[in-house]
């Protein structure tokens, strides 16, 4: 079965840092893309970033390049998304997801965690 | 890159049919046919229902289908039941900077 488990969220003040991680198990980790994507309270889904099987080739949506760095341990089947500078429009629910780049869809998503800004 | 738009709300009643529409432009789901659909429950996390424009993944209810004409995809739900009732979200590979761009979200009421 296919696990993803984030953590890592929390409250944090505008322009400061949070790490998150997603720890994975049910699968061939190292064989797949990985995404994150969020959720704004009552709000529809947005894509994040994504990254290659060996970490190669990552990916941002404009609103975070330059803040934030999505990162992988494939030893550790962990995913890791480094978020610095946040803004409050940076509060959402952050979800790990397996992405099936081939076929352009992300099939598994973890439960979530949740990041606040403010002050 | 805007969001794929999707009509806020969709309802019926048990055992009826309804159908949930996802607009895009060429850039997305008319010039690819790489459109998922999402299932959301309050609180949880979204769940896919259908990849690549028709198909279901295993596990999946055959009461879901997908169907795309031009720039504009849709979901049926067919012979709707009250555990339907959630959030329903569309997602299209993109040619633009972001790889995927997800829908504006429908939530679908069981009567």
């Amino acid at each position: 079965e296919v696990q993803l488990v984030e953590s890592g969220g929390g409250l944090v003040q505008p322009g400061g840092s949070l790490r998150l991680s997603c720890a994975a198990s049910g699968f061939t980790f190292s064989s797949y893309w990985m995404s994150w994507v969020r959720q704004a309270p009552g709000k529809g889904l947005e894509w994040v970033a994504n990254i290659k099987q060996d970490g190669s080739e990552k990916y941002y949506v404009d609103s975070v390049k330059g803040r934030f760095t999505i990162s992988r341990d494939n030893a550790k089947n962990s995913l890791y998304l480094q978020m610095n500078s946040l803004r409050a429009e940076d509060t959402a629910v952050y979800y790990c997801a397996r992405d099936q780049r081939d076929i352009a869809v992300v099939d598994y998503w973890g439960q979530g965690t949740l990041v606040t800004v403010s002050s | 890159q805007s969001a794929l738009t999707q009509p806020a709300s969709v309802s019926g009643s048990p055992g009826q049919s309804i159908t949930i529409s996802c607009t895009g432009t060429s850039s997305d789901v008319g010039g690819y046919n790489y459109v998922s659909w999402y299932q959301q429950h309050p609180g949880k996390a979204p769940k896919l229902m259908i990849y690549e424009v028709s198909n279901r993944p295993s596990g999946v209810s055959n009461r879901f289908s997908g169907s795309k004409s031009g720039n504009t995809a849709s979901l049926t739900i067919s012979g709707l039941q009250a555990e339907d009732e959630a959030d329903y979200y569309c997602s299209s590979y993109t040619s633009s900077s972001i790889f995927y761009v997800f829908g504006t979200g429908t939530k679908v009421t069981v009567l």
